[in-house]
């Protein structure tokens, strides 16, 4: 595998249910993201992390729960969700959190809908 | 606040050029960046800014007039394949990403 990874790639899940998604990086970075991107809107920062310590978090409802066990892997963890949270979800990554031409490598993706 | 904006579609001709515009309004600036996302697909970088002027990469520019607040990408002999969605977006004094809600470019034979 190369660049950034993401799995699952599709997920539907009802509002009760408890899901996780899954990013790997084998960049060798030490900065990772969560983006939520909703149609016809900017991509919204959920959450950041450098050297596997919470840098950013946007002011995201308790519901969306961030894990990042090593440098390489990144997890979001979800619970009772409301429909308003179907999206797609992104995860990138990049060399460093604090560095201007800090260019982002992004993951596929996970398309979650939310009955 | 902060604030990204570039216009939500534009239309072109294969072969032709076309410009995407971007102005922003942001606290503080640490460099502009432009992405291509496909419908379905990951982000892909473009290009980086941080000094004014332009920056030219094969077919693809892009230019920067920190002054004015301001943007464009500039796509030459246009292809089929970049009809995407084209995203700015400017690293802030926190060096956060704050990004435009994208240009989605339409290529007609």
């Amino acid at each position: 595998e190369t660049g950034v990874t993401q799995t699952p790639r599709h997920l539907v899940m009802g509002m009760t249910n408890k899901k996780s998604l899954k990013c790997e990086q084998h960049l060798g970075h030490n900065a990772m993201y969560w983006y939520k991107q909703s149609a016809k809107k900017p991509l919204e920062l959920m959450f950041v992390y450098s050297l596997e310590e919470r840098v950013e978090n946007n002011s995201v409802p308790s519901r969306f729960s961030p894990e990042c066990p090593n440098s390489s892997h990144l997890f979001l963890h979800l619970h009772t969700l409301q429909p308003e949270d179907s999206a797609l979800y992104l995860c990138a990554s990049s060399q460093d959190f604090t560095s201007g031409s800090n260019e982002q490598f992004f993951g596929p993706g996970t398309r979650l809908t939310v009955l | 606040g902060q604030n990204i904006d570039q216009p939500t579609e534009m239309t072109a001709t294969e072969g032709a050029i076309v410009q995407i515009n971007c102005t922003y309004q942001t606290s503080g600036f640490n460099g502009l960046f432009w992405y291509q996302q496909h419908a379905g697909e990951a982000p892909t970088f473009l290009s980086y800014n941080v000094l004014d002027g332009l920056e030219e990469k094969g077919r693809f520019s892009s230019f920067l007039s920190r002054s004015k607040g301001y943007s464009y990408l500039l796509l030459k002999e246009l292809q089929m394949k970049d009809s995407a969605s084209y995203l700015c977006a400017v690293i802030d004094s926190n060096y956060q990403l704050i990004w435009g809600a994208g240009t989605k470019l339409i290529i007609k034979p």
